[in-house]
C-alpha cells in the first residue's frame, strides 16, 4: 500500500543553517505530495505541494522537488530562523482509498 | 474564505462517557477527514467523508463514530472514553482539484480522560 517514510528527529539547528528533511514515499501510482508544518498548540498548515514528477513546491524560502526516479520529496531550506521551529509532516495523496498518508514528522529547533 | 473550526477546542472527560465533536469545513468543501494524534502514535486517520457518506475509515474500533450532514460540517463521537482517547483530534477539509486534492486543517480539538 501507500506508505510515506519521514527523516527521523528531532533535529537541532543554529539559526542560519541550511535545512533538509528526508522523505521517501511508496504508491501505486502517481501521487500528489505535500509537506505540513504544525505549530506548537496548532492544527497543521499546508506549507507546499507538488502534482507530478519534477514539479518544486515551495513557500517563505522552503523548496522540495517531486523525485520519481528516487521516490523522494526532501524538504529544503538555506537559511532558518527561530521562528521555523515546529513539527514537519511529509504527506501524500495516492488517489487510493480516498485516504492522505503521513509520515511520523520532524521536529526541528532552531536557535538562536 | 473562513478556514476549517473545529468545536471544542479542548475538553475534559472522565472514562466511560461519550464526547461529540464538531467540524466545519471551508466552505465549498465536501469532504471532511478526522485524525487522532498522539505523541506516541503520530497522526493516525479515523474517517473520511464526502456528502454524507463514509468513503474511508481507519483502524479504531467502533466505538468511534463519525457523520456528516447536508451542509458538510461533520461530527464525530467517541463513546465509552478510555484512557488512551486522550489526544488531539484534527479535522481537514479538501476540494477535489483537478486530480489531486489538498487538505486544510483545523486547530484541533484537545481531549484529555481522566
Amino acid at each position: 500500500g501507500d506508505s510515506v517514510t519521514q527523516m527521523e528527529g528531532p533535529v537541532t539547528l543554529s539559526e542560519e543553517a541550511f535545512l533538509t528533511i528526508n522523505c521517501t514515499y511508496t504508491a501505486t501510482g502517481y501521487p500528489s505530495l505535500f509537506w505540513y508544518v504544525q505549530y506548537p498548540g496548532e492544527g497543521l498548515q499546508l506549507l507546499l505541494k507538488a502534482t507530478k514528477a519534477d514539479d518544486k513546491g515551495s513557500n517563505k524560502g522552503f523548496e522540495a522537488t517531486y523525485r520519481k526516479e528516487t521516490t523522494s520529496f526532501h524538504l529544503e531550506k538555506g537559511s532558518v530562523q527561530v521562528s521555523d521551529s515546529a513539527v514537519y509532516f511529509c504527506a501524500l495523496d495516492g488517489r487510493t482509498g480516498n485516504q492522505f498518508y503521513f509520515g511520523t514528522g520532524t521536529s526541528l529547533t532552531v536557535i538562536p | 474564505k473562513a478556514g476549517v473550526t473545529q468545536t471544542p477546542r479542548y475538553l475534559i472527560k472522565t472514562r466511560g462517557q461519550q464526547v461529540t465533536l464538531s467540524c466545519s469545513p471551508i466552505s465549498g468543501h465536501r469532504s471532511v477527514s478526522w485524525y487522532q494524534q498522539t505523541p506516541g502514535q503520530g497522526l493516525q486517520f479515523l474517517f473520511e467523508y464526502f456528502s454524507e457518506t463514509q468513503r474511508n475509515k481507519g483502524n479504531f474500533p467502533g466505538r468511534f463514530s463519525g457523520r456528516q450532514f447536508s451542509n458538510s460540517r461533520s461530527e464525530m463521537n467517541v463513546s465509552t472514553l478510555e484512557l488512551g482517547d486522550s489526544a488531539l483530534y484534527l479535522c481537514a477539509s479538501s476540494s477535489l482539484q483537478g486530480n489531486w486534492e489538498t487538505q486544510y486543517f483545523g486547530p484541533g480539538t484537545r481531549l484529555l480522560v481522566l
